[in-house]
């Protein structure tokens, strides 16, 4: 059964700090990650999804990087920014999605 | 125009009533999703359907009934609700499921409370 496990559980840092959030999954037989974003009573935004045959993927300030063969993923934000405060959750499929519980931002003005 | 939707957005209910929770994608995907999210934040998938098939079913109870008339609707419904069944119901959508390496999406939520 795949475990999913991020860390921090929460992270507050000032404006303009670079950010690192971790995920480490146990089964590393897996067809992709993706990295979500949660706003408080919304849903889930994808920021970005990384097949299992690449490294890395980037988007403007983010980049996630995969480890399959260690089972790890790590989102980098880099500059932050108040409004990038939220709940990131990391996500593995390995024929359905298995999720962790999320790592809380705040970033600080 | 929203690309997944469910309503309603929030529920509030007595014990025992059956409830249902309604999902429309406008992608054009071939599979649709349930996903649970309990108090803890943790979020769980319930049930996938490809193209009105059902292809996953995580241990819910057999109270829970999805229903999917065509492949752009997944509905869920709920019988003889129980306090426990509160939780945010997440709709979700991807072009092909499973090995497919497809993004999903997710719709806002339904916020269900049992009381």
């Amino acid at each position: 059964k795949q475990e999913v496990t991020q860390i921090p559980a929460a992270l507050s840092v000032p404006e303009g700090e670079n950010l690192v959030l971790n995920c480490s999954f146990t089964d590393s037989a897996i067809y992709n990650l993706q990295w979500f974003r949660q706003d408080p009573g919304k849903g889930l935004t994808s920021l970005l999804l990384i097949q299992s045959s690449q490294r890395e993927q980037t988007s403007g300030r983010l980049n996630a990087s995969l480890d399959k063969s260690s089972g790890r993923s790590t989102l980098y934000i880099a500059a932050s920014q108040p409004g990038d405060s939220a709940t990131y959750l990391c996500a593995v499929n390995d024929y359905k999605l298995s999720f962790g519980a999320g790592t809380t931002v705040t970033v600080r003005a | 125009d929203t690309a997944v939707s469910q309503t309603p957005k929030y529920l509030v209910t007595q014990m025992g009533n059956d409830k249902s929770i309604k999902c429309e994608q406008n992608l054009g995907h071939d599979t649709m999703y349930w996903y649970k999210q309990d108090s803890k934040k943790f979020l769980k998938i319930m049930f996938s359907y490809n193209n009105k098939e059902l292809i996953i079913n995580e241990t819910v109870p057999n109270r829970f009934s999805p229903k999917s008339p065509d492949k752009a609707h997944l509905n869920l419904h709920i019988n003889s609700l129980e306090l426990g069944d509160s939780a945010v119901y997440f709709c979700a959508s991807s072009l092909k499921g499973g090995s497919s390496g497809n993004t999903i999406y997710f719709g806002e939520g339904s916020w269900l409370t049992v009381v």
